[in-house]
């Protein structure tokens, strides 16, 4: 699986947009872009995935850069609900040990009044 | 509602007990994972099962055991050859196939702690 790379750290102000980067610069022509977040002490919870075209649903939408290098996870209208941890995950579809998601420590968002 | 459930949300031992973490998951899924998540940390997969009555290791299976005898449950024992126990355990399922195997589903967790 390709390697990710996420800020530590976000701060967000409520209300507003927050754009989560990811960099993955290494990804291959099978391999999907996944987010989950984690709130505090809570299991984590599927966000959104894509492979090129960009991807919105209910929660978030998803850009990811024409070479697919990085991609960006928006979350559109912050509330203090969305504070979490953000993992955004590069696996292919089948292969190796199926469904072994590689979590690494993923960008901590904090949304302030 | 669907859903996993664990329990129990925390859990005490003495050291060299042997102890079972239940999952149980109503979505009618066919797999199911284990992972485990130290403080600070992503999380890491122990065992994972694809259908009843057959798992595979994760990558930190040593120490642990599991059985899949029912679609429904996944239960974790901690054995006491687990060196460093003490942990946050948290189970998943997913619908077998393509794509939908990272789009896993997750309990709540539960925080076991060895005294």
């Amino acid at each position: 699986d390709a390697k990710t790379t996420q800020p530590p750290s976000m701060d967000c102000a409520e209300g507003r947009a927050a754009n989560l980067p990811c960099n993955h610069s290494t990804i291959s022509g099978n391999e999907y872009v996944y987010w989950y977040r984690q709130i505090h002490s809570q299991g984590p919870q599927y966000i959104i995935h894509g492979l090129k075209n960009n991807e919105t649903n209910e929660m978030a939408s998803l850009i990811i850069t024409e070479d697919r290098k990085s991609s960006t996870l928006i979350l559109p209208h912050a509330t203090l609900r969305d504070t979490a941890v953000y993992y955004c995950i590069v696996r292919a579809a089948y292969g190796g040990s199926q469904g072994n998601l590689i979590f690494g420590k993923g960008t901590k968002l904090s949304v302030k009044p | 509602d669907g859903g996993i459930t664990q329990s129990p949300k925390y859990l005490f031992r003495k050291e060299g007990q042997n102890v079972t973490l239940s999952c149980e998951q109503n979505l009618n899924h066919d797999a199911m994972y284990w992972y485990r998540q130290d403080p600070g940390q992503g999380l890491r997969l122990i065992y994972y099962s694809q259908i009843v009555n057959d798992f595979q290791k994760g990558d930190i299976a040593e120490g642990y055991s599991v059985s899949r005898e029912k679609k429904e449950s996944f239960p974790l024992t901690v054995t006491s050859a687990q060196k460093n126990p003490t942990a946050f355990y948290l189970c998943a399922s997913s619908i077998v196939g393509s794509t939908s195997y990272n789009e896993q589903f997750f309990g709540p967790g539960t925080r076991l702690t060895v005294l």
